[in-house]
């Protein structure tokens, strides 16, 4: 069966400092890949997703940056973390070709100080 | 307007009562919907798919009308462990598989 797992599960980082987040999926191959923010009470905002290694798409204009360098991992990336970073970060992935299900990470929650 | 949209809620209802949920959206060329249960401070978990004759699982049951553009997810005999937030999700495939999700109807049952 499939899982994905997301390091680590909570964050407190200083405004301005770098952050890496990362994603990795088993049991499956060439799955599409997508991050995810959910503010504070609010709904689900796509960030980037991926549908293979190196190619990645972006969503929203911001100060993140997201990466695939292997088939099953996706990191989220940042130089200089601002206030308004803050939220629940969600990888998710579905497969290639199916039923449109998306199945999410466990998250990792990032307060920016 | 929203693409995907729902009552934020909260419904309080109690054990064993019947409860309904509604999501609208707003593209008619939306082809696949899905209902997500996401409890508190988790990730949402894929409560189940909606099918255009209407799917049912156990006590819950789900149901899509094209015309009126909504999905609707049916909660029957209430638990105290139904309580969380359910997401309704809607596929558009833009060049990709893209799930644009609402902001979540609250529920909470009591005693």
């Amino acid at each position: 069966s499939q899982t994905i797992h997301q390091w680590p599960a909570t964050l407190v980082q200083p405004v301005g400092s770098p952050l890496s987040l990362e994603c990795t999926v088993e049991g499956t191959s060439n799955p599409n890949l997508y991050w995810y923010r959910q503010a504070a009470g609010r709904g689900l905002q796509l960030l980037f997703y991926s549908v293979g290694i190196g190619q990645i798409s972006s969503e929203v204009p911001q100060n993140l940056s997201a990466s695939r360098p292997q088939d099953r991992q996706f990191i989220l990336s940042s130089k200089k973390l601002l206030l308004s970073d803050s939220g629940f970060y969600l990888c998710a992935w579905m497969k290639d070709r199916g039923d449109n299900e998306q199945f999410f990470g466990p998250g990792t929650r990032l307060t920016v100080l | 307007r929203k693409e995907v949209e729902q009552d934020p809620g909260p419904f309080n209802v109690p054990e064993g009562a019947t409860v309904a949920f509604n999501c609208t959206y707003s593209n008619s060329a939306s082809q696949s919907f899905f209902w997500y249960r996401q409890d508190c401070r988790k990730e949402p978990k894929l409560l189940m798919s909606v099918y255009s004759s209407g799917n049912e699982d156990g006590r819950f049951t789900a149901q899509l009308n094209r015309a009126s553009q909504y999905i609707s997810l049916l909660i029957r005999d209430s638990k105290l462990s139904d309580s969380a937030t359910y997401l309704c999700a809607v596929n558009r495939r833009w060049g990709y598989n893209k799930l644009i999700f609402g902001a979540g109807t609250r529920l909470a049952v009591h005693p």
